[in-house]
Parts: C-alpha cells; sequence; structure tokens
C-alpha cells in the first residue's frame, strides 16, 4: 500500500516557470513532510520540510504548501531554472518513527 | 550534515553471487538506515542498523536475503545474497540528522544479470 502518492510522474517546464508537485497521505499521524531532490548519481539531498503546524513555508524559490484537511502538500519551484532539473520524492514520517515513506519521485525538466 | 561515503558506487553481478555495499559516515551515529531504491518507485527501508545490536528489518525484507553488520558508530554494510534481477536496484545509506531529516549516501547502482 502506498502511503504517500505523488503527482505527476514527470514535469516540464519552461525556465522562468512555476513548477508544480503534489503528493497526498493517508496517515493522520504523519508530522513531517519534507522534500528531497536527487541529480542522477546522487543520494537523495533534503531540500525543504514542513510540520503541520503551518500551512506554508518558504526558502528562496522553493515553497510547500500543506493542506492538513485535504492531507495533501505539495512543492512549488518559483522562476523555474534549468539547473533545478532532477527528480523530486515527497515523503511523510512520524516523530519518533525511524521509517519514512517516499513518493515515486516526479524527474522535472526545465528547459532552457 | 553528515558526510556519507559509500560503495561501489555501482556493480554488475552475476545472478546468484553475493555484493557487500559498504556505509562510512564522518561522524558516530546511533542508527544508521539501508533504503532500496527501485526504477519508477519509491525509496524503501530495508533495515535499521544499530550498532552492537541485530538490525531490524522492514516488512519484506529477511536478514538471510540482506544481512547488515554494524561494527561501530560510523560504519556498517549491507550484504544482497543470492542476487537475482529483481534485486537490481540503487541501494542507498543513510543516517538521521537534526529533526527528522535524512541524509544519504550517494547510493550503490546495482544491475544483475
Amino acid at each position: 500500500q502506498q502511503q504517500v502518492k505523488q503527482s505527476p510522474q514527470s514535469l516540464i517546464v519552461q525556465k522562468g516557470g512555476i513548477s508544480i508537485i503534489n503528493c497526498a497521505y493517508e496517515n493522520t499521524a504523519f508530522d513531517y513532510f519534507p522534500w528531497y531532490q536527487q541529480f542522477p548519481g546522487k543520494g537523495p539531498a533534503l531540500l525543504i520540510a514542513i510540520r503541520p503546524d503551518v500551512s506554508e513555508k518558504k526558502e528562496g524559490r522553493f515553497t510547500i504548501s500543506f493542506n492538513k484537511s485535504a492531507k495533501q502538500f505539495s512543492l512549488h519551484i518559483m522562476d523555474s531554472q534549468p539547473g533545478d532539473s532532477a527528480t523530486y520524492f515527497c515523503a511523510a514520517g512520524q516523530t519518533g518513527a525511524n521509517n519514512l515513506f517516499f513518493g515515486t519521485g516526479t524527474r522535472l525538466t526545465v528547459i532552457p | 550534515s553528515a558526510v556519507i561515503s559509500q560503495k561501489p558506487s555501482r556493480d554488475i553481478c552475476q545472478r546468484g553471487t553475493s555484493l557487500t555495499i559498504q556505509c562510512q559516515v564522518d561522524s558516530q551515529v546511533t542508527m544508521m538506515f539501508w533504503y532500496r531504491q527501485q526504477p519508477g518507485q519509491s525509496l524503501t527501508l530495508i533495515a535499521t542498523a544499530n550498532q552492537g545490536s541485530e538490525a531490524t528489518y522492514e516488512s519484506g525484507f529477511v536478514i538471510d536475503k540482506f544481512p547488515i553488520s554494524r561494527p561501530n558508530l560510523t560504519f556498517s554494510t549491507l550484504t544482497v545474497s543470492n542476487m537475482s534481477p529483481e534485486d537490481s536496484s540503487i541501494y542507498l545509506c543513510s543516517v538521521q540528522g537534526q529533526g527528522n531529516g535524512y541524509t544519504f549516501g550517494s547510493g550503490t547502482r546495482l544491475t544483475v544479470v
């Protein structure tokens, strides 16, 4: 059973555009929602994370929007750049638990 | 955050053989985690390795297939035993940082032929 559902599977955005990736979860015990960025040949790297006490978190061009009632969260990349081309994974976890449940990933391509 | 060195970075192995993947962390950590990343699928936790005790395996993963060693607080190995093509994946070592954030190694891309 997929604990975290992620869409779209792939995304192509023009340089300067907004990239939006969506995730949904079922387990209401989750209280930690990170996004990871992975470049080819590299391990995933933590990009930004949010906890359910806030509805939005922004770090530079990256913003997480969180909707607790809908059990959904999304990553917005503003002013997308070719260097943002990578695979993005959302995840969900619970404080005190070791396991993070990952989405299936979104391959983002930003074309110049 | 911790720096993780993982090797080999990739390997092509014959079915029926075993491969041991090494993970070295630049700081002492209580727990180390091994994940599998199958093509087009999620990262899935295989097991949690604590120093001085048996590893804890997630549902669907067994010690006979994925034996893990954790001889000290900075090092762990994962062995993929009696490999089949279905074991072709990227295997990732990870440690937990501040909060719930995880740091991952660069991964080992395994192809079984």
